[in-house]
Protein backbone atom coordinates (compact mmCIF):
# COMPACT_ATOMS: atom_id res chain seq x y z
CA UNK A 1 0.00 0.00 0.00
CA UNK A 2 2.11 3.00 -1.10
CA UNK A 3 0.53 5.99 0.66
CA UNK A 4 3.06 8.11 -0.92
CA UNK A 5 3.66 8.47 -4.86
CA UNK A 6 5.40 9.75 -7.63
CA UNK A 7 4.62 8.49 -10.62
CA UNK A 8 7.39 10.01 -12.82
CA UNK A 9 10.44 7.54 -12.55
CA UNK A 10 12.37 10.19 -14.81
CA UNK A 11 13.03 13.38 -15.85
CA UNK A 12 15.21 15.31 -17.99
CA UNK A 13 15.38 19.33 -18.41
CA UNK A 14 17.38 21.92 -19.93
CA UNK A 15 20.06 23.77 -18.08
CA UNK A 16 18.50 26.57 -17.06
CA UNK A 17 15.03 25.60 -17.23
CA UNK A 18 12.66 24.62 -14.59
CA UNK A 19 12.45 21.53 -13.29
CA UNK A 20 9.00 20.56 -11.67
CA UNK A 21 8.82 17.11 -9.87
CA UNK A 22 5.48 15.63 -8.39
CA UNK A 23 4.62 13.45 -5.63
CA UNK A 24 1.11 12.27 -4.49
CA UNK A 25 -0.39 11.13 -1.18
CA UNK A 26 -3.29 9.10 0.01
CA UNK A 27 -3.43 9.93 3.47
CA UNK A 28 -5.00 13.04 4.68
CA UNK A 29 -3.31 12.82 8.00
CA UNK A 30 0.00 13.59 6.70
CA UNK A 31 0.70 17.01 7.65
CA UNK A 32 4.86 17.51 7.08
CA UNK A 33 6.35 16.76 3.81
CA UNK A 34 9.92 16.72 2.57
CA UNK A 35 11.75 16.10 -0.15
CA UNK A 36 15.15 14.45 -0.34
CA UNK A 37 18.23 14.27 -3.21
CA UNK A 38 20.10 11.27 -3.54
CA UNK A 39 23.58 11.10 -5.27
CA UNK A 40 24.39 7.59 -6.31
CA UNK A 41 26.23 5.64 -3.35
CA UNK A 42 25.13 8.65 -0.79
CA UNK A 43 22.32 8.46 1.57
CA UNK A 44 19.15 11.00 0.67
CA UNK A 45 20.18 14.36 1.68
CA UNK A 46 17.15 16.57 3.06
CA UNK A 47 16.28 19.66 0.82
CA UNK A 48 13.23 21.54 1.71
CA UNK A 49 10.07 20.72 3.39
CA UNK A 50 6.65 22.08 4.09
CA UNK A 51 4.22 21.88 6.87
CA UNK A 52 0.35 21.09 5.79
CA UNK A 53 -0.17 24.73 7.27
CA UNK A 54 1.75 26.30 4.69
CA UNK A 55 1.16 25.85 0.99
CA UNK A 56 4.14 27.04 0.08
CA UNK A 57 7.97 27.04 0.76
CA UNK A 58 10.78 28.61 -0.99
CA UNK A 59 14.93 28.25 -0.45
CA UNK A 60 17.07 29.67 -2.80
CA UNK A 61 16.14 27.79 -6.36
CA UNK A 62 13.87 25.67 -4.82
CA UNK A 63 9.90 26.13 -4.20
CA UNK A 64 7.68 23.16 -2.77
CA UNK A 65 4.05 23.68 -3.16
CA UNK A 66 1.49 21.70 -1.18
CA UNK A 67 -2.06 21.31 -2.86
CA UNK A 68 -3.74 19.49 0.79
CA UNK A 69 -7.41 19.26 -1.31
CA UNK A 70 -5.63 17.23 -4.02
CA UNK A 71 -3.18 15.66 -2.04
CA UNK A 72 -0.41 16.54 -4.19
CA UNK A 73 3.02 18.34 -3.39
CA UNK A 74 5.76 19.35 -6.45
CA UNK A 75 9.21 20.58 -6.17
CA UNK A 76 9.88 23.16 -8.23
CA UNK A 77 13.91 24.19 -9.11
CA UNK A 78 14.46 27.57 -10.99
CA UNK A 79 16.65 27.57 -12.61
CA UNK A 80 17.96 24.15 -13.18
CA UNK A 81 22.11 23.04 -13.15
CA UNK A 82 23.41 20.16 -14.10
CA UNK A 83 24.20 19.45 -10.23
CA UNK A 84 20.65 18.84 -9.20
CA UNK A 85 21.10 15.76 -11.37
CA UNK A 86 19.92 13.01 -8.79
CA UNK A 87 17.42 10.84 -7.49
CA UNK A 88 14.58 12.72 -5.47
CA UNK A 89 12.18 11.82 -3.09
CA UNK A 90 9.53 13.27 -1.52
CA UNK A 91 8.45 12.22 1.95
CA UNK A 92 5.21 12.19 4.54
CA UNK A 93 4.57 12.07 8.17
CA UNK A 94 1.48 12.63 10.38
CA UNK A 95 1.37 13.71 14.12
CA UNK A 96 -0.51 9.96 14.17
CA UNK A 97 2.19 7.90 12.52
CA UNK A 98 4.65 9.11 15.41
CA UNK A 99 7.99 9.45 13.65
CA UNK A 100 7.34 7.52 10.47
CA UNK A 101 8.31 8.87 7.18
CA UNK A 102 6.80 7.49 4.65
CA UNK A 103 8.81 7.80 0.98
CA UNK A 104 7.71 7.65 -2.52
CA UNK A 105 9.61 5.86 -5.33
CA UNK A 106 11.79 8.49 -6.33
CA UNK A 107 12.57 10.55 -9.44
CA UNK A 108 15.49 10.78 -11.41
CA UNK A 109 16.30 14.10 -12.46
CA UNK A 110 18.77 14.92 -15.46
CA UNK A 111 20.27 18.21 -16.20
CA UNK A 112 21.15 18.60 -19.60
CA UNK A 113 23.92 21.07 -20.13
CA UNK B 1 31.30 13.67 13.85
CA UNK B 2 29.74 15.37 11.74
CA UNK B 3 27.09 12.84 10.03
CA UNK B 4 25.51 9.93 10.19
CA UNK B 5 27.52 7.26 9.44
CA UNK B 6 27.25 3.20 8.56
CA UNK B 7 29.50 0.28 8.18
CA UNK B 8 30.14 -1.76 6.16
CA UNK B 9 29.19 0.13 3.01
CA UNK B 10 29.10 -3.09 1.44
CA UNK B 11 28.38 -6.41 2.93
CA UNK B 12 27.96 -9.93 0.64
CA UNK B 13 26.25 -12.56 2.60
CA UNK B 14 25.56 -16.45 1.71
CA UNK B 15 22.55 -17.58 1.96
CA UNK B 16 21.68 -18.34 5.59
CA UNK B 17 24.67 -16.34 7.45
CA UNK B 18 23.89 -13.84 10.09
CA UNK B 19 24.60 -10.20 9.14
CA UNK B 20 25.16 -7.57 11.84
CA UNK B 21 25.17 -3.70 10.54
CA UNK B 22 26.28 -0.71 12.27
CA UNK B 23 25.11 2.88 12.42
CA UNK B 24 26.51 5.63 14.28
CA UNK B 25 24.14 8.44 14.47
CA UNK B 26 25.09 12.22 14.55
CA UNK B 27 26.47 12.79 18.10
CA UNK B 28 24.02 13.78 20.61
CA UNK B 29 20.93 12.93 18.32
CA UNK B 30 17.90 11.10 20.56
CA UNK B 31 15.95 9.39 17.37
CA UNK B 32 17.21 7.26 15.12
CA UNK B 33 15.90 4.86 12.21
CA UNK B 34 16.39 2.27 9.57
CA UNK B 35 15.04 2.11 6.57
CA UNK B 36 15.04 -0.78 4.04
CA UNK B 37 15.55 0.38 0.62
CA UNK B 38 15.03 -1.83 -2.30
CA UNK B 39 16.28 -1.85 -5.89
CA UNK B 40 14.11 1.23 -7.35
CA UNK B 41 11.81 1.96 -4.51
CA UNK B 42 11.96 4.37 -1.93
CA UNK B 43 12.87 4.12 1.55
CA UNK B 44 10.73 1.63 3.74
CA UNK B 45 10.69 2.33 7.11
CA UNK B 46 11.41 -0.81 9.33
CA UNK B 47 12.40 0.24 13.29
CA UNK B 48 12.90 3.53 15.31
CA UNK B 49 14.43 4.18 18.21
CA UNK B 50 14.20 7.11 20.85
CA UNK B 51 17.55 7.23 23.35
CA UNK B 52 17.71 3.55 23.95
CA UNK B 53 14.02 2.41 24.07
CA UNK B 54 12.74 0.97 20.41
CA UNK B 55 9.21 2.80 20.36
CA UNK B 56 8.39 0.96 17.17
CA UNK B 57 9.51 -2.15 15.26
CA UNK B 58 6.72 -2.78 13.09
CA UNK B 59 7.99 -2.26 10.10
CA UNK B 60 10.47 -4.95 10.68
CA UNK B 61 9.83 -7.73 7.63
CA UNK B 62 10.23 -11.17 9.98
CA UNK B 63 11.42 -11.97 13.20
CA UNK B 64 14.77 -12.91 11.40
CA UNK B 65 15.51 -8.61 12.01
CA UNK B 66 16.65 -7.60 14.89
CA UNK B 67 17.70 -4.51 16.15
CA UNK B 68 19.33 -2.67 19.16
CA UNK B 69 20.51 1.08 20.48
CA UNK B 70 21.74 -0.84 24.44
CA UNK B 71 23.45 3.18 24.99
CA UNK B 72 21.50 5.34 22.89
CA UNK B 73 23.94 6.42 20.53
CA UNK B 74 25.30 3.47 18.13
CA UNK B 75 22.80 1.11 16.88
CA UNK B 76 23.15 -2.53 15.27
CA UNK B 77 20.81 -4.05 12.69
CA UNK B 78 21.12 -7.97 12.61
CA UNK B 79 19.66 -10.11 10.22
CA UNK B 80 19.87 -13.88 10.94
CA UNK B 81 19.64 -16.72 8.56
CA UNK B 82 19.58 -13.62 5.50
CA UNK B 83 17.85 -14.64 2.91
CA UNK B 84 18.36 -13.19 -1.08
CA UNK B 85 14.83 -10.97 -0.52
CA UNK B 86 17.14 -9.77 2.49
CA UNK B 87 19.51 -7.78 -0.36
CA UNK B 88 18.98 -4.37 -0.58
CA UNK B 89 20.09 -0.50 0.85
CA UNK B 90 20.22 -0.50 4.54
CA UNK B 91 19.41 3.20 5.75
CA UNK B 92 19.94 4.75 8.73
CA UNK B 93 18.90 8.09 9.57
CA UNK B 94 18.93 10.45 13.32
CA UNK B 95 16.93 13.21 14.31
CA UNK B 96 18.02 15.60 16.89
CA UNK B 97 14.91 15.63 18.82
CA UNK B 98 11.34 14.17 18.93
CA UNK B 99 8.73 15.49 16.09
CA UNK B 100 8.56 15.91 12.49
CA UNK B 101 11.97 17.28 12.80
CA UNK B 102 14.48 16.62 9.61
CA UNK B 103 16.24 13.34 9.48
CA UNK B 104 19.83 12.70 8.57
CA UNK B 105 20.90 10.11 6.69
CA UNK B 106 23.73 8.06 6.79
CA UNK B 107 25.36 6.90 2.85
CA UNK B 108 23.52 2.90 3.83
CA UNK B 109 25.03 -0.86 3.48
CA UNK B 110 24.47 -2.43 0.21
CA UNK B 111 23.59 -5.75 1.30
CA UNK B 112 23.84 -8.59 -1.47
CA UNK B 113 22.59 -12.46 0.19
CA UNK B 114 23.74 -15.00 -2.86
Amino acid sequence: DQQVKQNSPSLSVQEGRISILNCDYTNSMFDYFLWYKKYPAEGPTFLISISSIKDKNEDGRFTVFLNKSAKHLSLHIVPSQPGDSAVYFCAASAVNTGNQFYFGTGTSLTVIP
Amino acid sequence: GAGVSQSPRYKVAKRGQDVALRCDPISGHVSLFWYQQALGQGPEFLTYFQNEAQLDKSGLPSDRFFAERPEGSVSTLKIQRTQQEDSAVYLCASIRARGTDTQYFGPGTRLTVL
